[in-house]
């Protein structure tokens, strides 16, 4: 399917577990982003890349890791997971710098 | 670095009447955008402005930008109940996307 697809779309785990989070992208957009949604935060950023092998901190990048070896994808890492990381999480990809970007439908974490 | 900031945080308005919300900006931002965001829903793009005084239309919905005063406004015009959803703005600056908290509208007869 075209598109952006995040997988899974829920996900329960223990805390100090470690779980990856899959964003796939059809449109072989350059930009690729990551963000947490939690209530009376709005989103925020917590990697992004501009290109494949290029990625970079945002606003709240701790406990994250990400890679890029193909344009597609984007995974996100939790390494050690813990309970403020309970969260829905956002991956979102856009053509260039300055134009909008297109979130997959996120996937709800659950970390317990 | 970026930070953006909207207020208010939660508008309950009746439907038929206009209201504003807004969007203010610590630092250069050379673009803008809002989205929309229904109740367990992803988010969708509703405009994106590029440059001072842009403005742009959708239906009841008009967004402007003023990078003078670091303000994008999104007017609503004769609200209805389909507008009832959450609404972010975002400030693009390097590659960075930075999200406010977003305005949790309401939209009641």
């Amino acid at each position: 399917d075209a598109g952006i697809t995040q997988s899974p779309r829920y996900k329960i785990t223990e805390t100090g577990r470690q779980v990856t989070l899959m964003c796939h992208q059809t449109w072989s957009h350059s930009y690729m982003f990551w963000y947490r949604q939690d209530l009376g935060h709005g989103l925020r950023l917590i990697y992004y890349s501009a290109a494949a092998d290029i990625t970079d901190k945002g606003e709240v990048p701790d406990g994250y890791v990400v890679s890029r070896s193909k344009t597609e994808n984007f995974p996100l890492t939790l390494e050690s997971a813990t309970r403020s990381q309970t969260s829905v999480y956002f991956c979102a990809s856009s053509e260039s710098g300055r134009r909008e970007a297109f979130f997959g439908q996120g996937t709800r974490l659950t970390v317990v | 670095e970026l930070k953006v900031e909207q207020n208010p945080l939660f508008l309950s308005m009746q439907e038929g009447k206009n209201y504003t919300i807004y969007c203010n900006y610590s630092t250069t931002s050379d673009r803008l955008y809002w989205y929309r965001q229904d109740p367990g829903k992803s988010l969708e793009s509703l405009f994106v402005l590029l440059s001072n005084g842009a403005v742009k239309q959708e239906g009841r919905l008009m967004a402007s930008l003023d990078t003078k005063a670091r303000l994008s406004t999104l007017h609503i015009t004769a609200a209805v109940h389909d507008l009832s959803a959450t609404y972010f703005c975002a400030g693009g600056n390097t590659d960075k996307l930075i999200f406010g908290t977003g305005t949790r509208l309401q939209v009641f007869p």
